[in-house]
Parts: C-alpha cells; sequence; structure tokens
C-alpha cells in the first residue's frame, strides 16, 4: 500500500494566521491527492482535487500544491471556522489511502 | 443539490453481519463518471478507504478487509450498500459513504466530491 505522511501532526494558530499543512507519499501519485476539512461530529468536507484545483463552494482562502514529493495545503488568512483536523487522500493506487491528519486549534 | 444519506443498523453484534446502505440523490448511480465509495472511522480516529463500486457492479475493494466486505448498487432505487461479514469490535466506526469521479473530465480529477453525514454502527454484544 502506499504510505501517506503528513506533517505536523497538529499545530496551535490564531485568526489570520497563515498555515501550511504538508503530505508525502511513499510512491510517485503524480497529482493524484485530495485535501478534506472534517469537523468534530461531522463528516469530512472536499476541498482539493488533483492536488491543487479547487472544489466548488470551497472557500478562495485555501490553496494547494504540489513541490516535487510533497503536497501542501495552505490557508491565507485563518478563519474561527477553520480550526479542523485536515486530510490528505491519494486515489492513485488501490488501495486509496489517507493522511493520518492535522489537527488544526486555538493557540 | 448532490445528497448521500446513509442508513444503518446502529448495533451489530459479534461475528454478526454489518449492512449499510447509502441513498443518492440529486444524481444517477447509474452515470459512468462516477465510482461510489465507502470510508469508514473509528472513534476518536482517522479515516479508512473501504472500497467502491462502479454502476455495471464492477468492485475494488480495501485488501486489509480479508475479503469480508461487499459492495453492491440497486439501479431502480438509487442506492449502494456495505457489507460486512464476520463483525468485532475493531469494525466499530462512523461509515461513510461519498461519489468519487468528475463529470467533465478524466485522470487525476476524479476525487472524492461528496460526503454523506456518516452512519455510527457500534458492534457489541
Amino acid at each position: 500500500d502506499i504510505q501517506v505522511t503528513q506533517s505536523p501532526s497538529s499545530l496551535s494558530a490564531s485568526v489570520g494566521d497563515r498555515v501550511t499543512i504538508t503530505c508525502r507519499a511513499s510512491q510517485d501519485i503524480v497529482n493524484y491527492l485530495a485535501w478534506f476539512q472534517q469537523k468534530p461530529g461531522k463528516a469530512p468536507k472536499s476541498l482539493i482535487f488533483a492536488a491543487s484545483s479547487m472544489q466548488l463552494g470551497a472557500p478562495s482562502r485555501f490553496s494547494a500544491r504540489r513541490s516535487g514529493t510533497d503536497y501542501s495545503l495552505t490557508i491565507t488568512s485563518l478563519q474561527p471556522e477553520d480550526f479542523a483536523i485536515y486530510y490528505c487522500q491519494q486515489y492513485k493506487i488501490y488501495p486509496f489511502t489517507f493522511g493520518p491528519g492535522t489537527r488544526v486549534d486555538v493557540k | 443539490q448532490v445528497q448521500l444519506q446513509e442508513s444503518g443498523p446502529g448495533l451489530v453484534k459479534p461475528s454478526g453481519t454489518l449492512s449499510v446502505t447509502c441513498a443518492v440523490s440529486g444524481a444517477s448511480i447509474n452515470s459512468r463518471n462516477f465510482w461510489w465509495t465507502w470510508v469508514r472511522q473509528p472513534p476518536g480516529r482517522g479515516l479508512q478507504w473501504l472500497g467502491e463500486v462502479f454502476h455495471d457492479g464492477t468492485t475494488t475493494y480495501n485488501p486489509s478487509l480479508d475479503g469480508r466486505v461487499s459492495l453492491s448498487v440497486d439501479m431502480p432505487k438509487n442506492l449502494f450498500t456495505l457489507r460486512l461479514i464476520s463483525v468485532s469490535a475493531a469494525d466499530t466506526a462512523v461509515y461513510y459513504c461519498a461519489r468519487r469521479g468528475h463529470e467533465h473530465c478524466t485522470g487525476d480529477c476524479r476525487s472524492i466530491d461528496y460526503w454523506g453525514q456518516g452512519a455510527l454502527v457500534t458492534v457489541s454484544s
């Protein structure tokens, strides 16, 4: 299976901060990477597909990019509703695998 | 507006069979553009991809489930179903159904776009 890692596992930030989360896969996944946001007690919400494309309805303060084998998600100005857990997922090779998640909480 | 709605038993006895159904509205199960997906999340833990089913019944499963899982589609009712046999406490989780694909492109654009709200299934005697 492709192993997906995320860093950091958690971070504390304040409203207005710029936040970046990184995801790395154990094999080349050629941009087949998605990002999801999950709030407590809720289903995940799709944010990004194809490494850097925005899902319909995702706020424009979210952006993502690929740099070599690293994929990153950036929130340019953290809003109160952005405190959540963020997961990446590779969907290039079965079985599709998720990263362990990055918790973003209030500093 | 695409919506997915899970319905499940809530409680299943160990060694029994877990069955969760996902009713889809605003989209057709019969579409060639989408795979119908199951993901689960044990309490306090991360997400695990379980498998997916295509409109023609083609399935792909996570091997970690050791052949205990099966997925099916019901075209007339526009729903799809997860069945997991020989369950144990380790299968206690919120089970999410989701749609993966894209109407207008192929390749790397085909990720999960819509999720159901989830159904908690507890395995306990």
